[in-house]
């Protein structure tokens, strides 16, 4: 069936390092991806999304990278710092849908240690 | 310009009653999604509507769940018959008329079934 999932439940990183959160989707007709950032008791806020006919995008401390080949995608944060620490999720739209419908997967919880 | 407004925020239901949840999309969004997100899960699409018209509804159960966007007033998703299984986290989000694939969350409304 279709999916959209994550490699890791949770991620522990150091402040200051780097932080790389990835995603596999099996549906290779999605042609939109979104990464959001949802904290505790919050609603999903957007962070940077991607098309499919990119395979890199970057935004303010964040990088997407799409690799269609293996249907992967990842979300790479730059100095992370203690506020960067929530859930994230990574959706996607499919191709044949006009709707804007998201599909998420479960989500990666990121901490970061001071 | 005030973001997508959904209340209650939490909202405590015996099981057989009735829960409305409310959402006003951001101003000149006329396009609205309800995502339900169970404890520890990502969020599930249910429902896509526009004014006046139910566009997509492939991700609503066929029984006690409705949802409307009236041309006046907010958007709401109706429950009838609330079991404990319907407690969760139900998150609206809205986008303009020109893109679809912007849409921004509200801060969602916590069902809880007693």
């Amino acid at each position: 069936g279709e999916s959209v999932g994550l490699h890791l439940p949770t991620l522990s990183v150091q402040e200051g390092d780097n932080s790389i959160i990835n995603c596999a989707y099996s549906n290779s007709a999605s042609d939109y991806f979104i990464w959001y950032k949802q904290e505790s008791g919050k609603g999903p806020q957007f962070i940077i999304d991607i098309r499919s006919n990119m395979d890199k995008r970057q935004g303010q401390r964040v990088t997407v990278l799409l690799n269609k080949t293996v249907k992967h995608l990842s979300l790479q944060i730059a100095a992370t710092q203690p506020g960067d620490s929530a859930v994230y999720f990574c959706a996607e739209i499919h191709g044949s849908s006009n709707t804007g419908k998201l599909i998420f997967g479960q989500g990666t919880t990121l901490q970061v240690k001071p | 310009n005030a973001g997508v407004m959904q209340n209650p925020r939490h909202l405590v239901r015996r099981r057989g009653q009735e829960a409305r949840l409310r959402c006003s999309p951001m101003k000149g969004h006329s396009h609205v999604y309800w995502y339900r997100q169970l404890p520890e899960e990502g969020l599930k699409f249910m429902v896509y509507l526009q004014k006046e018209n139910i566009i997509d509804e492939s991700g609503m159960p066929k029984e006690r769940f409705s949802a409307e966007f009236p041309k006046e007033g907010p958007s709401i998703l109706r429950i009838q018959q609330v079991v404990r299984g319907d407690s969760a986290a139900y998150f609206c989000a809205s986008s303009p008329q020109t893109s679809n694939t912007e849409a921004f969350f509200g801060q969602g409304t916590r069902l809880t079934v007693v």
